[in-house]
């Protein structure tokens, strides 16, 4: 079976701190697609970053940046210095060769407030 | 070029009466999907299609229906609301089926 945990159910932050959004995914497929998403309180979904199983290489993409680790089965989400439009939910996402590419399944979120 | 819109944005129903959700997409893509979102639960699959003339059940697809006559346009379709189908439904397309693209949500609310 597939499964996508996000285990930090919410997380607050002082305005220009890190934060770590943790991902941890289940899954028996040998080629998979991980994904995250955001939502701002506005409520639409915005596409952030896809990876490929066979790509390890960390992605950093300005403030944000990510660590995919298969030996642990994590996709890790970081913001530097963050700020007070970060302020969403945020999820993690799967797709795999059980699902035939077709469905993606998404973990619960983490809602994540910056404070100024 | 509009992306994935969906009609209504907000709707009050009550026990018993049925409502059809319109998806349009204007990007060709295939795939053609609908979740809702409630609190602490993330996205959960309700019926997606893979093409024009297609249709397959998702994780909770128990009193919705779906229809994709047309390869822009996924309906969803409620037929009796319940009180449990008070949710935040998005609409979703996609190319391959990997990458999804999202609807701006409709809140339904069943009283």
């Amino acid at each position: 079976a597939q499964k996508v945990t996000q285990a930090q159910t919410e997380i607050s932050v002082v305005e220009k701190e890190d934060v770590t959004l943790d991902c941890v995914y289940e899954t028996r497929d040998t080629t998979y697609y991980l994904f995250w998403y955001k939502q701002p309180p506005s409520g639409e979904l915005v596409f952030l970053i896809r990876r490929n199983s066979f790509d390890e290489q960390n992605e950093i993409s300005g403030r944000y940046s990510w660590n995919f680790q298969k030996s642990t089965s994590s996709f890790n989400f970081t913001i530097t210095a963050s700020q007070v439009v970060d302020s969403a939910v945020y999820f993690c996402a799967l797709s795999g060769q059980q699902t035939s590419y077709d469905k993606v399944i998404f973990g619960p979120g983490t809602s994540l407030s910056v404070i100024p | 070029n509009a992306g994935v819109t969906q009609t209504p944005k907000f709707r009050v129903l009550k026990t018993g009466q049925s409502m059809t959700l319109l998806c349009a997409q204007d990007m060709n893509h295939e795939y053609m999907y609908w979740y809702r979102q409630d609190p602490g639960m993330g996205l959960r699959l309700i019926h997606y299609s893979v093409g024009e003339g297609t249709t397959a059940k998702g994780e909770v697809p128990d009193g919705y229906n779906v229809s994709r006559l047309k390869k822009q346009n996924f309906l969803l379709g409620l037929e009796s609301a319940a009180p449990s189908q008070t949710s935040v439904y998005f609409c979703a397309s996609s190319y391959s089926g990997i990458e999804q693209y999202f609807g701006p949500g409709t809140r339904l609310t069943v009283t």
